[in-house]
């Protein structure tokens, strides 16, 4: 059984500069989360994605969008990357209702 | 607002001492969960426990244990005689309603052989 599996695992990117990460679900799970981990800071939530659509969102800006596909894998983007954007995304899933999240491995995002 | 204490911003333990992670919670909701979650240095979170507000039994699981107690919103973690593989970086969350969770900083606990 799968667990939560994300990707790239590392990336560089400059200011400006757009990302998109991804993530895949653990088997029979239909709900993403995205958290953002500053270093020596705990994770941020980002926003959910259940049914394809954002449900809730944290104190983030418009540049941090989502997206939730039929098979429940899910994107992040962020656009104008800032250097403060640094940092390591989680994805979490989860089952239907108040489920426990289970993380993914975290793509690692430096921006320059 | 729900919030997450965790004081302890650095813990270092020799190997098979036992070490207590402290955390605090506040939320005005009756109805909570509280978890632990393990950040080894590979940085994926992994999952400890599950806790219900109703429920104020701690759990024995291993090495580690839990105590919960509402009168003082604390979620206490106990790992009983540490080992170097349970060094890293520990999280105490809190979801409340149906809210996300919020994480407290994070103890980082060193286990020296």
């Amino acid at each position: 059984d799968a667990g939560v599996t994300q990707s790239p695992t590392h990336l560089i990117k400059t200011r400006g500069q757009q990302v998109t990460l991804r993530c895949s679900p653990k088997s029979g799970h239909d709900t993403v989360s995205w958290y953002q981990q500053a270093l020596g800071q705990g994770p941020q939530f980002i926003f959910q994605y259940y049914e394809e659509e954002e449900r809730q969102r944290g104190n983030f800006p418009d540049r941090f969008s989502g997206h939730q596909f039929p098979n429940y894998s899910s994107e992040l983007n962020v656009n104008a990357l800032l250097l403060g954007d640094s940092a390591l995304y989680l994805c979490a899933s989860s089952s239907p209702g108040l489920g426990t999240q289970y993380f993914g491995p975290g793509t690692r995002l430096l921006v320059l | 607002a729900q919030k997450v204490t965790q004081a302890q911003t650095e813990i270092s333990v020799v190997e098979k001492e036992d070490v207590t992670l402290d955390c605090v919670y506040e939320t005005r909701d009756t109805t909570y969960y509280l978890f632990w979650y393990k950040q080894p240095p590979s940085g994926e979170l992994v999952f400890l426990i599950r806790r219900n507000s109703f429920d104020e039994q701690n759990e024995i699981s291993g090495r580690y244990s839990w105590n919960f107690q509402k009168s003082t919103s604390s979620f206490n973690f106990t790992i009983t005689a540490s080992q170097v593989v349970d060094s890293a970086v520990y999280f105490c969350a809190l979801s409340a309603g149906n809210t996300p969770l919020v994480f407290g900083k994070g103890t980082r606990l060193s286990v020296i052989a």
